[in-house]
């Protein structure tokens, strides 16, 4: 079965704690996104990677970051940095050849 | 001004009735459009895919894209409460670069159809 899974799909955090979310497809696609989606608010981009071992950040960098050590794997720490974590978070990839997203269920994540 | 431009809503339709969903957008290098549903506390998932501007059928469901006024439409047939999702519009251009975003999303247009 060919996707993206995520997870944990619930993540509590106390405060001052690194937090790692994992993505992990298996559509042999290229790139890969992490989105954080707030409500009213839709979808931001925070990091995205277009091959392995390089990745470039997105509109809301700030307090989180990413590896992509393998082409199936693009883990997201959110750090202690980040003052408002709590969110929904969605990680997604495309193919380059028909230029299409697909998304991961999605990991909630709440700062207690 | 947003690069994607979405009424949110909430839309409330009654079953059976045709839904029109719509996007504008300002970026005339957009050529491939996408709609997305997202039930709630779930990940978007991919309704319709289409390249350029046209028509594009799928079930119940037609995409349609108006390059000249940069606006796309999703309708949905015979709605159904299943139908009962947020729905995405998304968007991207063909020549990618390494800076910015690829993907452009609008914030969603909540449906809600009632039996």
């Amino acid at each position: 079965d060919g996707g993206i899974t995520q997870s944990p799909k619930y993540l509590f955090r106390k405060e001052g704690q690194n937090v790692t979310l994992s993505c992990e497809q298996n559509l042999n696609h290229d790139a890969m996104y992490w989105y954080r989606q707030d409500p009213g608010q839709g979808l931001r981009l925070i990091y995205y990677s277009q091959i392995v071992n390089d990745f470039q950040k997105g509109d809301i960098a700030e307090g989180y970051s990413v590896s992509r050590e393998k082409k199936e794997s693009f883990p997201l720490t959110v750090t202690s940095a980040q003052k408002n974590p709590t969110a929904f978070y969605l990680c997604a990839s495309a193919s380059g050849h028909t230029d299409t997203q697909y998304f991961g269920p999605g990991t909630r994540l709440t700062v207690l | 001004q947003k690069e994607v431009e979405q009424d949110p809503g909430p839309l409330s339709v009654p079953e059976g009735a045709i839904v029109s969903l719509n996007c504008t957008y300002s970026n005339s290098a957009f050529q491939y459009f996408m709609w997305y549903r997202q039930y709630s506390r779930k990940g978007p998932e991919l309704l319709m895919y289409t390249y350029s501007s046209g028509n594009k059928e799928d079930g119940r469901f037609t995409a349609q894209v108006d390059k000249s006024s940069k606006y796309i439409s999703l309708f949905i047939r015979d709605s159904q409460p299943s139908d009962s999702a947020t729905y995405l519009c998304a968007m991207s251009d063909l020549y990618h670069t390494n800076t910015g975003n690829q993907f452009y999303f609008g914030t969603g247009t909540s449906l809600t159809v009632i039996p």
